[in-house]
């Protein structure tokens, strides 16, 4: 099965930079998703990473390591309108299942 | 672009109801899920399939079956709705392997 575990709720300023973690132990590994969700609304893809380093997407960066079982996602340059809950998934080697962890609440204050 | 529409966005049965929600997919995927979205604990995968007719237990398989007849279809089926399957349910789909999951607008389910 998969465990994935990433921190509940994170603050920061407009304009800054925010890192969110994300840390899995899987039974089989086969690409590592984030997702944005904005509340109310159907999660929206932001990135995949199956190779180790780090994937850059304008001002949204996401970082893997699979020896260390690790990924972040960076978001620079920060907008009121990042205000939302970001999901990290893995998906399974062996049965293509997709597991999310309980994702990270970002609050963006003016 | 891809969609995945799920039949109604908002839901209200009674205790004991046998309930269907429904999904379809316009890309020809594989792979279809239904999840389930509680505050604080996040999306968690109810059933998935891989492909026509097949079907595998997510992590809370429990009071839910699920039914893939035709590849664009996959149906969550609560067999005797409880209160406690109140709750925001999600379908997505995506093709086989190296590719985003897709998801559809929810449905809001109240079960009284």
């Amino acid at each position: 099965g998969q465990n994935i575990d990433q921190p509940t709720e994170m603050t920061a300023t407009e304009g800054a930079i925010v890192q969110i973690n994300c840390t899995y132990q899987t039974s089989g590994f086969n690409g590592l998703f984030w997702y944005q969700q904005h509340a109310g609304e159907a999660p929206t893809f932001l990135s995949y990473n199956v190779l180790d380093g780090l994937e850059e997407k304008g001002r949204f960066s996401s970082f893997l390591s699979r020896s260390k079982g690790y990924s972040y996602l960076l978001l620079k340059e920060l907008q009121m309108k990042d205000s939302a809950s970001y999901l990290c998934a893995v998906r399974d080697d062996s049965d293509y299942k997709l597991s999310f962890g309980a994702g990270t609440t970002v609050t963006v204050r003016a | 672009d891809v969609k995945v529409t799920q039949s109604s966005r908002y839901l209200v049965k009674r205790t004991g109801e046998k309930v269907f929600l429904e999904c379809v997919q316009d890309m020809d995927h594989e792979n279809m899920f239904w999840y389930r979205q509680d505050p604080g604990l996040g999306l968690r995968l109810i059933y998935f399939s891989y492909d026509v007719k097949m079907k595998e237990k997510g992590d809370i398989p429990e009071g839910y079956s699920v039914s893939r007849e035709k590849k664009e279809r996959f149906s969550l089926i609560l067999e005797s709705a409880s209160t406690n399957q109140t709750s925001m349910y999600l379908c997505a789909s995506s093709e086989q392997e190296n590719t985003e999951a897709f998801f559809g607008q929810g449905t809001r389910l109240t079960v009284v």
